[in-house]
């Protein structure tokens, strides 16, 4: 247990709904990382928080935003949904170990898109 | 050119075997240096880290590091059936916030 929780752990919508996955970082981690992961994709950086502020974006689409809130928990919106979306969504969070900087991942939301 | 290449496998090898897993990279300026083992359906699971170049071992667990060919290692040895999963290499530059993935080799110990 990495000690990231992510809810719900299965999503089953249908094309053009919008739904919410909830992340809640390790203690002490003020650091959250959203990845999607599908099979053909592998592991895709889509945007990162610090203590509530975007820190990074990566492949992110429109479609989708981000926020982290004040006790830390980190939500991924995802609207107009397509097909496409169908994939695994991990978030992370990261720690100092001595001086470097690791990600403990959550066990993933799997999203499917009917 | 992708930041992070990794060979997709799949790689086969009996129970006991010694596996090899690489990576290669582009960007000079990473310096840490990750391994993640994932289990099917799994988030992936934090299995080395190493800083800069060189060697740090952890059980059956060797990473290497070889900055000046841009190539990092991952060793198992004597592997065991519990050890098939998918094994994602990582690295971040020491500025900026990204980490970057490899695609992941997957990776069956046969009995």
């Amino acid at each position: 247990d990495s000690g990231v929780t992510q809810t719900p752990k299965h999503l089953i919508t249908a094309t053009g709904q919008r739904v919410t996955l909830r992340c809640s970082p390790r203690s002490g981690d003020l650091s959250v990382y959203w990845y999607q992961q599908s099979l053909d994709q592998g592991l895709q950086f889509l945007i990162q928080y610090y203590n509530g502020e975007e820190r990074a974006k990566g492949n992110i689409l429109e479609r989708f935003s981000a926020q982290q809130f004040p006790d830390l928990h980190s939500e991924l919106n995802l609207s107009s949904l397509e097909l496409g979306d169908s994939a695994l969504y991990f978030c992370a969070s990261s720690a100092l170990q001595g001086f470097q900087e690791t990600q403990y991942f959550g066990p993933g939301t799997r999203l499917l898109v009917l | 050119q992708k930041e992070v290449e990794q060979d997709p496998g799949p790689l086969s090898v009996p129970e006991g075997a010694i596996v090899s897993l690489n990576c290669t990279y582009s960007n000079s300026a990473f310096q840490y240096f990750m391994w993640y083992r994932q289990y099917s359906r799994k988030g992936p699971e934090l299995l080395m880290y190493t800083y800069s170049s060189g060697n740090k071992e952890d059980g059956r667990f060797t990473a290497q590091v070889d900055k000046s060919s841009k190539y990092i290692s991952l060793f198992i040895r004597d592997s065991q059936p519990s050890d098939s999963a998918t094994y994602l290499c990582a690295m971040k530059a020491s500025t900026g916030n990204q980490f970057y993935f490899g695609t992941g080799t997957s990776l069956t110990v046969i009995p």
